[in-house]
């Protein structure tokens, strides 16, 4: 399985604080994607990084990519309440394989 | 802003009854995907659908599940004869294009399943 693995499950963090989470796969990827989902709602689509890419940058996220270490993090800087949501990484394999999401970190931003 | 819409947001209903759920894709998308996530767990793949048949599906999708593209708008997913760990939530998906292609999936806001 490539599923994506995320870490740490839950972060507490205060208003204006950086947020890092970190999420690990298994197998060779296209592509790497972190997603959003806000309590009992979809997912929205983030950023995307390629495997050619080790780093990707988008307003307050910061996206890098180790494929060496099959590992992936996701920055968000100066954190607003509005940030507090639960986290997926998602990995996009090769032709067939769909994406799999990982389970998950739940980031609270206490204001 | 495009979006894909899901009917119903939530659907109860008794352990052995069919249930479907609708979406609609967003509409110059080809690829058409369903997953679900347990309370508070993670998002499982059931089904990928492209060019009006199924491209992938995961061990979840059983023969009591069936998609379907009835006309060129509405996806729906069906369960057969539901269980009461069916109750989920169930998120439709779709995307520009497949992989190995850099085309992020545009999520529904869902159908929360409940079996009693």
């Amino acid at each position: 399985s490539q599923q994506g693995e995320e870490d740490p499950q839950a972060l507490s963090i205060q208003e204006g604080e950086n947020a890092t989470m970190n999420c690990s796969y298994k197998t060779s990827i296209n592509n790497l994607q972190w997603y959003r989902q806000n309590s009992g709602r979809g997912l929205v689509h983030l950023i995307l990084i390629r495997s050619n890419e080790r780093e990707k940058h988008s307003g307050r996220l910061r996206v890098t990519l180790d494929t060496s270490k099959k590992s992936s993090s996701l920055l968000i800087t100066a954190s607003r309440a509005a940030d507090t949501a639960s986290y997926f990484c998602a990995t996009g394999g090769n032709y067939g394989q769909n994406f799999v999401f990982g389970p998950g970190t739940r980031l609270s931003v206490l204001p | 802003e495009p979006e894909v819409t899901q009917t119903p947001s939530h659907q109860v209903t008794q352990m052995g009854q069919e249930v479907i759920l609708r979406c609609v894709p967003i509409s110059n998308h080809l690829y058409f995907y369903w997953y679900r996530q347990i309370l508070g767990q993670k998002v499982e793949f059931l089904v990928s659908f492209y060019n009006n048949e199924i491209s992938e599906k995961s061990e979840i999708f059983d023969d009591q599940f069936s998609v379907e593209r009835p006309d060129g708008s509405n996806f729906t997913l069906k369960i057969r004869s539901t269980k009461l760990e069916d109750s989920a939530m169930y998120f439709c998906a779709s995307s520009y294009a497949g992989q190995p292609t850099n085309s992020p999936l545009h999520f529904g806001n869902g159908t929360r399943l409940t079996v009693t």
